[in-house]
This record gives C-alpha cells, sequence and structure tokens, in this order.
C-alpha cells in the first residue's frame, strides 16, 4: 500500500524566493503533521492539521512559514522569503487515530536555500 | 512541558553485542512514549511504544524498552545487533493529539 509521499524529495532555492512542499498522507488518515528536521538534531515539530483545520500551528517559527490542507487530504508546506536558515529536512507524518495508531512518517523534502 | 533527553549522541558497538540507549522524559502525567529509528534515506520507523500496563514492551526487529516512572526513563536494549541496526534512533514523548515530541536523537554505529 501507498505511504505518504512528500514531494519534491529535494528543493534548492534562492534566498529570498518562494517555496511549496507538499505532503500526500496515508488515504483516509485525518492527522497530518509536519515536522522539521535539521541536521544532527532530532525532528521539531511545526504544525498539526486534523481534517481540514489546522488544530495547532504553535511549532511555526514566525509568518513566513504557512500550511494548508484544503480539502482534508493533500497539504502543503508553503514558506515565504526563504533565509539559509530554512535548510533542512521538511517531514510529513499521517496518522488515523492519534495518538493510539501510530504516525507514518514521509521521506522528507531536503531544502537547501544558497 | 513534555521533553525527552538522550544522553548518548553516538554509540558504537559490535555486531553480535548487546545495546541499550538511554532515554529520559519530563512529562506531568502518564506519558505516551516511543521510540523511533531513521536509517539513511529512510523515513522514520516506529519501533515501539508504551501507553500503559505491562512496563516492558516488545518492538519490531527484536527491539523492546522498559518504562520505568522512579527513573523517568524508557531505555531502548536489544540483546544482539545486527549489521542493519546501524541508523539513528530516536526517543519521544506525545500529547494526546499525538504531536511528538523527539529527543536530539542516538547514532548507532556497529563494527564488525
Amino acid at each position: 500500500g501507498a505511504g505518504v509521499s512528500q514531494t519534491p524529495s529535494n528543493k534548492v532555492t534562492e534566498k529570498g524566493k518562494y517555496v511549496e512542499l507538499r505532503c500526500d498522507p496515508i488515504s483516509g488518515h485525518t492527522a497530518l503533521y509536519w515536522y522539521r528536521q535539521s541536521l544532527g538534531q532530532g525532528p521539531e515539530f511545526l504544525i498539526y492539521f486534523q481534517g481540514t483545520g489546522a488544530a495547532d500551528d504553535s511549532g511555526l517559527p514566525n509568518d513566513r512559514f504557512f500550511a494548508v490542507r484544503p480539502e482534508g487530504s493533500v497539504s502543503t508546506l508553503k514558506i515565504q522569503r526563504t533565509e539559509r536558515g530554512d535548510s533542512a529536512v521538511y517531514l510529513c507524518a499521517s496518522s488515523w487515530d492519534p495518538p493510539n495508531s501510530p504516525l507514518h512518517f514521509g521521506n522528507g523534502t531536503r531544502l537547501t536555500v544558497t | 512541558a513534555q521533553s525527552v533527553t538522550q544522553p548518548d549522541i553516538h554509540i558504537t558497538v559490535s555486531e553480535g553485542a548487546s545495546l541499550e540507549l538511554r532515554c529520559n522524559y519530563s512529562y506531568g502525567a502518564t506519558p505516551y512514549l516511543f521510540w523511533y529509528v531513521q536509517s539513511p534515506g529512510q523515513g522514520l520507523q516506529l519501533l515501539l511504544k508504551y501507553f500503559s500496563g505491562d512496563t516492558l514492551v516488545q518492538g519490531i526487529k527484536g527491539f523492546e524498552a522498559e518504562f520505568k516512572r522512579s527513573q523517568s526513563s524508557f531505555n531502548l536494549r536489544k540483546p544482539s545487533v545486527h549489521w542493519s541496526d546501524a541508523a539513528e534512533y530516536f526517543c519521544a514523548t506525545s500529547d494526546s493529539w499525538g504531536k511528538l515530541q523527539f529527543g536530539a536523537g542516538t547514532q548507532v554505529v556497529v563494527t564488525p
């Protein structure tokens, strides 16, 4: 069966540009999470969706970061005016009944800001 | 607020030897605790989890973990490691929404 799919797998962009990162969760999973993993660190929570709404966006570092999930399935993480410090692996995870059912993680999008 | 500490950044172990990875948590109530493994180029995979009940939890790939409330610990163990166990291991705690708080990770190197 299909797992969590993230596209692109790699993205290189110039400082100041806008980027979009996409996450296709496992079909039927209502909960969707975005995490950011910097080199040598554990993943850090960014935002959590339950259905279409953002239930918890406390991890978004600033207002340059925004995420949507308009139909309760695919989600897009949007970063405006990218900075070199945004370089990291962005991970998406989904679950159908958290925390009782596990989070399934995608392989991530490696973002490099030059 | 919940938090997780993994004291060991890096561990080297010989193939066939036992492995123990340490994890300490800070949480007000009974925690949801997890161990994940991340291999190069692969996503995070759940090894095991603890919510309640038996404090010794069995997971996949021959791993087990023991919850010790008195020590605020949830250490991961494997009796005999294989070369394929070389990876990064993350301990995590979760709130009731499933939001995971990860430790910094322990890199495991397996030598022949």
